[in-house]
């Protein structure tokens, strides 16, 4: 049982090129999201998505694009990096059901560093 | 805006005692409240999730508490032990309807000493 992964777990880039970080669950799950863990910010929300070709903004938005052709991908890609966006990301998915909890599972994570 | 505030930062305890977390947030219409657990260089992980009409769930030896009118909870963990040691964040979700958000604190990073 995968679970949820994510790819590359690491990642130098420069500024100014554009990056995708893969996120992949086997679960079915309905919702995805991406975070970016940063220090004295916690975690804040980039994009989610409720379902394939479903996806809303988060809090932090800006600079970062995601798509869901598919239930269980959702890549993020940043169109051209900056140094602000060096961060650890995180990928998680939830699984809405009347009368269940919306317990979120984490991935690994995505340790991006911006040059 | 909904801010989650989570104090103390950090913590460092001997093995074996009893301890409280605490979380607070300052926007009481909330859908539910989760704890989680993060291990160094690690994803987080579900520990405890209280819906809004719930005062308190029991998972072990934690046990998280909701009091909504006082934007606060706190997570106990009995009988600590070292493999407690770890970052254990708080988040709320919003009580708005088509949204699917979650306000994370900060975390308490809790030191469990052999």
């Amino acid at each position: 049982d995968a679970g949820i992964t994510q790819s590359p777990r690491y990642k130098i880039t420069e500024t100014g090129r554009q990056v995708t970080l893969m996120c992949h669950q086997t679960w079915s799950h309905s919702y995805m999201f991406w975070y970016r863990q940063d220090l004295g910010h916690g975690l804040r929300l980039i994009y989610y998505s409720a379902a394939a070709d479903i996806t809303d903004k988060g809090e932090v938005p800006d600079g970062y694009v995601v798509s869901r052709s598919k239930t269980e991908n959702f890549p993020l890609t940043l169109e051209s990096a900056t140094r602000s966006q060096t961060s650890v990301y995180f990928c998680a998915s939830s699984e809405s059901k009347r009368g269940y909890t919306d317990t979120q599972y984490f991935g690994p994570g995505t340790r991006l560093t911006v040059l | 805006k909904q801010e989650v505030t989570q104090i103390p930062a950090a913590l460092s305890v001997p093995e074996g005692e009893n301890l409280v977390l605490n979380c607070s947030f300052t926007d009481s219409a909330i859908y539910n409240l989760q704890w989680f657990r993060q291990d160094p260089g690690k994803g987080l992980t579900s520990l405890l999730l209280i819906q809004s009409s719930q005062r308190e769930q029991t998972s072990g030896r934690l046990n998280a508490s909701l009091d909504k009118s006082s934007g606060r909870s706190t997570l106990y963990i009995a009988a600590s032990q070292p493999g407690d040691s770890a970052t254990y964040l708080c988040a709320v979700k919003r009580d708005t309807s088509g949204t699917y958000k979650y306000i994370f604190g900060t975390g308490t990073r809790l030191k469990v000493l052999a």
